[in-house]
């Protein structure tokens, strides 16, 4: 089967720096990607991750480590809009997506 | 560009009743999905369209058809809601296929079933 965990919820301090982790279970995995959404708003793309290494866009990386089935999310200079929850999903080669639950990412002034 | 919209936003349904989602993307993308979000959950895959044309089946399809009308809509029809499909419904797009694009997603239709 495929699952995913990560963590259901994390508070940091605006202006530092936050990671949210992603392990997955999947049979023929091809990708990875991060979704972050507001509450009552739709999700909406942040980063994808095929192969593994870091993937830096602004202030928000992912990395990901094929070989552990492992991923994260880095998020720098954490400003309070980005208060939202973030969800890992994994796609694989039959065309299989799952979402994992989501994280609560709750900042603190 | 309006991006992916839905329709309606809000309905309220009687067990039994039908319905039908509605969802449109002015995008020309190949594909697109109907995902269902329960309370403090992820989201769960319906059923997508690789093309026009062409369904398949996602992680939860009982009690859901689809029709891809045309290359920009795709709608989601429950023939007799049941309270099990309490949600919040959203429509995405995305130029390629399942595995390798960005996807794009609507505003969600939340829908009670009494």
């Amino acid at each position: 089967g495929q699952s995913l965990e990560q963590p259901s919820e994390v508070t940091a301090v605006e202006g530092a720096i936050v990671q949210i982790n992603c392990t997955y279970q999947t049979s023929g995995f091809y990708g990875l990607s991060w979704y972050q959404q507001h509450d009552g708003g739709a999700p909406t793309f942040l980063s994808y991750n095929a192969l593994d290494g870091l993937e830096e866009t602004g202030r928000f990386s992912s990395f990901l480590s094929r070989s552990d089935s492992y991923g994260y999310l880095l998020l720098q200079e954490l400003q309070m809009k980005d208060s939202a929850s973030y969800f890992c999903a994994v796609f694989n080669r039959d065309d299989k997506i799952i979402f994992g639950k989501g994280t609560r990412l709750h900042i603190l002034p | 560009n309006a991006g992916v919209t839905q329709t309606p936003k809000f309905q309220v349904l009687k067990t039994g009743q039908s319905m039908t989602l509605q969802c449109a993307q002015d995008m020309n993308h190949n594909s697109m999905y109907w995902y269902r979000q329960d309370p403090g959950m992820g989201l769960r895959l319906i059923y997508y369209s690789a093309s026009e044309g062409t369904t398949d089946k996602g992680e939860v399809p009982n009690g859901y058809n689809v029709s891809r009308l045309n290359k920009r809509e795709f709608s989601l029809r429950l023939e007799s809601a049941a309270p099990s499909q309490t949600s919040v419904y959203f429509c995405a797009s995305s130029e390629g296929g399942i595995r390798t694009d960005t996807q794009y997603f609507g505003p969600g239709t939340r829908l009670t079933v009494l």
